[in-house]
């Protein structure tokens, strides 16, 4: 079966600092990968997608960038975090052959910048 | 519409109510119609895609339809219980490709006992 891995869960830095999450996939291949942020009191926010190895689509200009070194494993980074990066980010995957499956989600992570 | 929207922000409802809610998605260069349920620290999690304009689709007493000619979703909760209060999120692939899979703001649904 599929399964997700995001980590950390919960994260504190300092403005400035930089950043790295990091999504793994396992028991599938070629998937479509996702990273979200949801703000406070907002919806889900398409961050990047990524539909094979180093191919990244950014939907957002900011702060952030990702990268997918592996087909399976998905990054999101930034150089020097802004106190406006602060919040929920989710990674997902679905198949990459069809357009009517779910996506799948991890577990999260809470970002704050201080 | 340009983009997914959702309505009602929010809904509070007592215990054994039926409440419905809406989801509006462009109609042009339609792939799929994606509902999710997000429980308070757990993980969104798929309840329904729809793929056909007239869908139907049920899981227990949650149910939704679909319209694509017009862009329109509703989804519906049938005697609700307090186990369903979550924000119902629906999503849809728009235009630049069936994976870009965009979310509405969501429905935030409270049933209180």
């Amino acid at each position: 079966s599929q399964t997700i891995h995001q980590w950390p869960a919960t994260l504190v830095q300092p403005v400035g600092s930089p950043l790295s999450l990091e999504c793994t996939v396992e028991g599938t291949s070629n998937p479509n990968l996702y990273w979200y942020r949801q703000a406070a009191g907002r919806g889900l926010q398409l961050l990047f997608y990524s539909v094979g190895i180093g191919q990244i689509s950014s939907e957002v200009p900011q702060n952030l960038s990702a990268s997918r070194p592996q087909d399976r494993q998905f990054i999101l980074s930034s150089k020097k975090l802004l106190l406006s990066d602060s919040g929920f980010y989710l990674c997902a995957w679905s198949a990459w052959d069809s357009t009517n499956t779910e996506a799948f989600f991890g577990q999260g992570t809470r970002l704050t910048v201080v | 519409i340009l983009n997914v929207e959702q309505s009602p922000q929010s809904l509070h409802v007592q215990e054994g109510d039926s409440t419905n809610f809406t989801c509006s998605f462009p109609s042009s260069n339609f792939y799929a119609l994606h509902w999710y349920r997000w429980e308070t620290a757990k993980s969104p999690e798929a309840l329904f895609v729809m793929t056909l304009n007239g869908d139907e689709k049920k899981k227990g007493r949650i149910s939704a339809t679909l319209n694509t000619k017009e862009g329109y979703s509703y989804l519906y909760i049938k005697g609700s219980q307090p186990e369903d209060s979550a924000t119902y999120l629906c999503a849809s692939p728009l235009s630049g490709g069936y994976n870009k899979l965009i979310f509405g703001a969501g429905t935030r649904l409270a049933v209180h006992p």
